[in-house]
């Protein structure tokens, strides 16, 4: 079975360029996640969508990153204008469903992203 | 609001030796905790959860993780440690009201010396 995968592995920006990460989940997971996690700290929950829907975006910095999931499969996140503090790994997850927290999330590789 | 520390930011163990990584939680009801490892310029892999039952839970690759409620902890243990198990391990607990979202630890790094 496919893992989750993502793209690009690496990015190097300047502040206040655009970004985008794209996500693949694994085939059949109907939940997907979005996470960044800053050098030395956990990953922090951005956004969780169920197929298409956005189940949870409370954490999401709205005014520069944006999150799309259409046909409930591969999901992009994008950030615009980049900031400084925004350097971190971006984590993609899938879980078959969200079962009351029971389902297992399978974590991509991350997209480590340096902003200068 | 719920809550994961890991108090110890490294752990180091000789190989052969026992391991344990402490996890402490904060939950309003029942937790649904989680064991993640993630390599270097990996993503994450889950070891192993406790939901209910028996408190002792067995994972992967030889790690089990005792779930105790009255100490609010969930520490992850192995009898003999291996090199290859130097990593990054998080902790996780699961909101069980609302989304269900995950919240992590700031993560423990293991060092199996040999």
């Amino acid at each position: 079975e496919a893992g989750v995968a993502q793209s690009p592995r690496y990015k190097i920006i300047e502040k206040r360029q655009s970004v985008a990460f794209w996500c693949n989940p694994i085939s059949g997971h109907a939940t997907l996640y979005w996470y960044q996690q800053i050098l030395g700290q956990g990953p922090k929950l951005l956004i969780q969508f169920q197929n298409n829907g956005v189940v949870d975006d409370s954490q999401l910095p709205k005014d520069r990153f944006s999150a799309e999931r259409l046909k409930g499969v591969d999901s992009t996140l994008k950030i615009q204008p980049a900031k400084l503090e925004d350097s971190a790994v971006y984590l993609c997850a899938s879980s078959v469903s969200r079962d009351r927290g029971l389902e297992t999330q399978y974590f991509g590789p991350g997209t480590r992203l340096l902003v200068l | 609001a719920q809550s994961v520390a890991q108090p110890e930011d490294q752990v180091n163990v000789a190989e052969g030796n026992p391991l344990t990584v402490k996890c402490t939680y904060s939950v309003s009801g029942n937790p649904y905790l989680f064991w993640y490892v993630q390599y270097p310029n990996r993503g994450l892999q889950f070891l192993l959860k406790y939901i209910t039952g028996d408190n002792l839970v067995k994972g992967s690759y030889g790690f089990e993780a005792e779930f105790n409620k009255s100490q609010t902890s969930f520490h992850l243990k192995k009898p003999s440690a291996l090199v290859s198990d130097s990593a990054l391990y998080f902790c996780a607990v699961r909101d069980t009201s609302g989304t269900y979202k995950y919240i992590f630890g700031t993560g423990t790094r293991l060092k199996v010396l040999a």
